[in-house]
């Protein structure tokens, strides 16, 4: 099992410009998420998803759009990159939509944006 | 909307010395997770608990809960070079279908 795969995992964007961050799962979890980690900050939650066809705004979505039209897939798109989304995404699922099984992260992706 | 703290931010400790971080929460959780995080990597899964006063083992760590259900605490005896890392503890909060992490705690242990 590969667990949750993360693609890529590092870009630099120049402000204004879009992207999709991949991330696909293979362990039929129901629940996926995306955090971004900034120094100090911890993990904060952007969007996730319950299930195919159901997403949900986190703690700062702003900038982000997401859609979960398969169980595998939950890609994050950033609409126009900002300097202050420079961060590591991470992509977690879990096996239910209830914060009550363990997370499983993905290796992230680095973004820089310039 | 729900807060989970976590004390110390940084730890620096000599190897073979003990390490404590703790969580507090602004509300009662239904449960609280644990992970690791290594230097470059990602957050991965240690322990769940859920019970009032549960206290678990795994090897050299052990975790608590607190009483009242809004605090908790990850305790490494003897720490090791391998300890290496960032701890973060988690809470459910938005009906239970979002997890909130903690600032975390940034273990470094000297050889």
């Amino acid at each position: 099992n590969a667990g949750v795969t993360q693609t890529p995992k590092f870009q630099v964007l120049k402000t204004g410009q879009s992207m999709t961050l991949q991330c696909a799962q293979d362990m039929n979890h129901e629940y996926m998420s995306w955090y971004r980690q900034d120094p100090g900050m911890g993990l904060r939650l952007i969007h996730y998803s319950v299930g195919a066809g159901i997403t949900d705004q986190g703690e700062v979505p702003n900038g982000y759009n997401v859609s979960r039209s398969t169980t595998e897939d939950f890609p994050l798109r950033l609409l126009s990159a900002a300097p202050s989304q420079t961060s590591v995404y991470f992509c977690a699922s879990s096996r239910s939509g209830q914060a009550r099984d363990g997370y499983t992260f993905g290796s992230g992706t680095r973004l820089t944006v310039v | 909307g729900q807060q989970v703290m976590q004390i110390p931010q940084y730890q620096h400790v000599q190897e073979g010395e003990d390490f404590t971080t703790y969580c507090n929460s602004s509300t009662t959780l239904s449960n609280i997770q644990w992970y690791k995080q290594r230097p470059g990597g990602h957050p991965v899964f240690l322990i769940q608990l859920v019970k009032s006063g549960e206290v678990k083992k795994q090897k050299r760590l052990t975790f608590q809960f607190g009483e009242a259900k809004k605090n908790s605490s990850l305790h490494i005896t003897a720490t090791q070079t391998t300890d290496v890392g960032t701890y973060f503890c988690a809470g459910p909060s938005g009906s239970a279908r979002q997890l909130t992490f903690g600032s975390g705690t940034q273990l470094t242990v000297l050889p």
